[in-house]
């Protein structure tokens, strides 16, 4: 019963490339996110969306942008990728105004070359 | 800013040894603190703690909640090597998830 998916689980991209990461959630959750994961740094929030359309900056926005044209999908575009945008990459959904937590994808592991 | 620091960052310890994770933080608005264990994928969520004092427990995992002193406890009894996993302590700011770099328990057999 997958509730978040992410399109790609391993993703290889040359620099200077424009990259889309995918992620639909099927819970009609109004909250989604993006985080990136690296060693020693944690998960760091780079933009959420609380609506259809609305988009707000999380932590580490820098070099990339989001898309929220539907409630159940959300996309994270890496504008121009550079290397040191490889990183494993989470989306998460959850509930208006829920303390309960999220739901995670599996992650996307992205690599640039 | 919203702050989540957990120690240590790693350690490794042997099958039938008690493992102690922990987690501070400083959060305006604090409602809860959660624990996630990830292992090759998604985090999965373990616990949410939101009463001081209270233990909650789940097999050999436990946790608790200190809301004077601002920190929280992960411990794992009789480790196995399936506990082998980033663990991930988070607290919420409105619909916001502040996450702790994680620590990560390597067990061996």
């Amino acid at each position: 019963d997958v509730k978040v998916t992410q399109s790609s689980r391993y993703l290889v991209k040359r620099t200077g490339e424009k990259v889309f990461l995918e992620c639909v959630q099927d819970m009609d959750h109004e909250n989604m996110f993006w985080y990136r994961q690296d060693p020693g740094l944690g998960l760091r929030l780079i933009y959420f969306s609380y609506d259809v359309k609305m988009k707000e900056k999380g932590d580490i926005p820098e070099g990339y942008s989001v898309s929220r044209e539907k409630k159940e999908r959300f996309s994270l575009i890496l504008e121009s990728a550079s290397t040191n945008q490889t990183s494993m990459y989470l989306c998460a959904s959850s509930r208006a105004a829920s303390f309960y937590g999220y739901t995670f994808g599996s992650g996307t592991r992205l690599t640039v070359v | 800013e919203d702050k989540v620091v957990q120690s240590p960052l790693s350690l490794v310890v042997h099958e039938g040894d008690t493992v102690t994770l922990n987690c501070s933080y400083e959060v305006t608005n604090f409602r809860s603190l959660l624990w996630y264990k990830q292992e090759k994928k998604a985090p999965t969520f373990l616990f949410m703690l939101t009463s001081s004092g209270i233990e909650k427990k789940s097999g050999r995992l436990s946790s608790i909640l200190d809301k004077k002193e601002l920190f929280s406890i992960l411990n794992i009894t009789a480790t196995q090597t399936g506990d082998s996993a980033i663990y991930l302590c988070a607290a919420p700011n409105d619909y916001k998830l502040s996450f702790g770099a994680g620590t990560t328990v390597t067990v061996r057999a």
